[in-house]
């Protein structure tokens, strides 16, 4: 299977603990896109990297959440101190895109987060 | 005002009807505009994408944009049970700002 990976699939945790997920994208895929979305809800931007760079990080996004993406492949998006506004689902995304405006992204399964 | 502003359903229409689906944005300098279909508990997978004013056809999918009215429809011809899913309308910048979506039921 060479589509956009993510986990794991599912993540139940006690509030104030930290969690992290793992994004593969397809492999030639240079932007990567993190995305949240709640029950009832379209997906809402987090941030994207183009290739290692982390181009923009939405101002929705708190202090507790930080995403990485060494050497431009997997990506992890942490939440520390994790709290109860911050169970949804996680979705990864890529685009082969060079331009500016990106065109189709390919999402992933996601990472569903429960936070007791 | 929301970026994109959709329906939130949900939309019911009998088999082999006609759905029309629609969305309104708010910047006037967008250009590349989406429909993305959700299954409950999946993740949302592309189905249309138009950047000219007019129509754009796609097998029993239309999808329709007026840049002056800011608004984006889609069309699904012959409805069938297995298009039942929430509909999302996306522009696109550097990212992809998606509406909540709009929900379908194709009642057989």
């Amino acid at each position: 299977d060479t589509g956009v990976s993510q986990d794991p699939r599912h993540k139940i945790t006690k509030r104030g603990q930290n969690v992290t997920f793992r994004c593969d994208p397809i492999s030639e895929h240079n932007r990567l896109y993190w995305y949240r979305q709640t029950l009832g809800q379209g997906p809402e931007f987090l941030t994207y990297f183009q290739n290692e760079a982390q181009l923009e990080k939405s101002r929705l996004l708190s202090d507790r959440f930080s995403a990485e993406r060494p050497k431009g492949s997997f990506s992890t998006l942490e939440i520390q101190r994790t709290e109860q506004g911050d169970s949804a689902m996680y979705l990864c995304a890529s685009s082969p895109n060079r331009d500016r405006v990106v065109g189709e992204l390919f999402f992933g399964e996601g990472s569903r987060l429960t936070v007791l | 005002q929301k970026e994109v502003e959709q329906n939130s359903g949900p939309l019911s229409v009998p088999e082999g009807a006609i759905a029309s689906l629609n969305c309104t944005y708010s910047d006037r300098g967008s250009q590349s505009f989406f429909w993305y279909r959700q299954y409950s508990g999946k993740s949302p997978e592309l189905i249309m994408s138009i950047y000219s004013n007019g129509d754009k056809e796609d097998g029993r999918f239309t999808a329709q944009l007026n840049k002056a009215s800011q608004y984006v429809s889609l069309l699904i011809r012959d409805s069938q049970p297995s298009d039942s899913a929430t509909y999302l309308c996306a522009y696109s910048s550097y990212k992809l700002i998606f509406g909540s979506g709009t929900r379908l039921l194709v009642r057989p």
